[in-house]
């Protein structure tokens, strides 16, 4: 079974720097690897689908990459905003496991 | 707007009793999902449903219910057997079943007195 882990469970960091979210999953046998933010009580938004012919994806100043033979995916952040505070998580969507997600604080 | 509706967004149970949480999608999508969230913990799979009139159990089916009667929707039934029912319920849907990305609703958080 698929098992999905997350490091750091949380990270806090200053305003503006640049940071990395990492994703390691166990079976390697995947076809795409999505990650997504959750705020507090809401739902998960779709940030990034990396989808199998892709290495990298990016969206603004989320960049976002994946390495299925070490069964790694790697979620940057660059120049951090308050906003940004959120958790994050990833999942390769067929495998409907997710992660328990980081807990990114932006600290102004 | 397309998008996924939960309703309602906040709901209260007695011991006992059964809830229904609604789950409607005008995205068209073939395959929804419900999933589980409790604090601390990752979402866990309860059913999913690939195409109308049909669903699979997930991790945690025991306790739950569901149809799929059309296209558009799929709610979740939890019964007065599901044990401790108090979490964040997700559902989420894909155009089509498989690797597609995901789409999630809003939850809905049930809280059992």
């Amino acid at each position: 079974k698929q098992e999905v882990t997350q490091i750091p469970a949380a990270l806090s960091v200053p305003e503006g720097e640049n940071l990395v979210l990492n994703c390691s999953f166990t079976d390697s046998a995947i076809y795409n690897l999505q990650w997504f933010r959750q705020d507090p009580g809401k739902g998960l938004t779709s940030l990034l689908l990396i989808q199998s012919s892709q290495r990298e994806q990016t969206s603004g100043r989320l960049n976002a990459s994946l390495d299925k033979s070490s069964g790694r995916s790697t979620l940057y952040i660059a120049a951090s905003q308050p906003g940004d505070s959120a958790t994050y998580l990833c999942a390769p969507p067929e495998k409907l496991t997710f992660g328990t997600g980081t807990r990114l604080t932006i600290i102004p | 707007d397309g998008g996924i509706t939960q309703s309602p967004k906040y709901l209260f149970r007695k011991e006992g009793q059964n809830v229904t949480l609604s789950c409607e999608q005008n995205l068209n999508h073939d395959a929804m999902y419900w999933y589980r969230q409790d604090p601390g913990q990752g979402l866990r799979l309860i059913y999913y449903s690939q195409i109308v009139n049909d669903f699979q159990k997930g991790d945690i089916a025991e306790g739950y219910s569901v149809s799929r009667e059309k296209k558009e929707s799929f709610p979740l039934t939890v019964t007065s057997a599901q044990k401790n029912p108090t979490a964040f319920y997700l559902c989420a849907s894909t155009p089509l079943a498989g690797a597609s990305e995901q789409f999630f609703g809003p939850g809905t958080r049930l809280t059992v007195l």
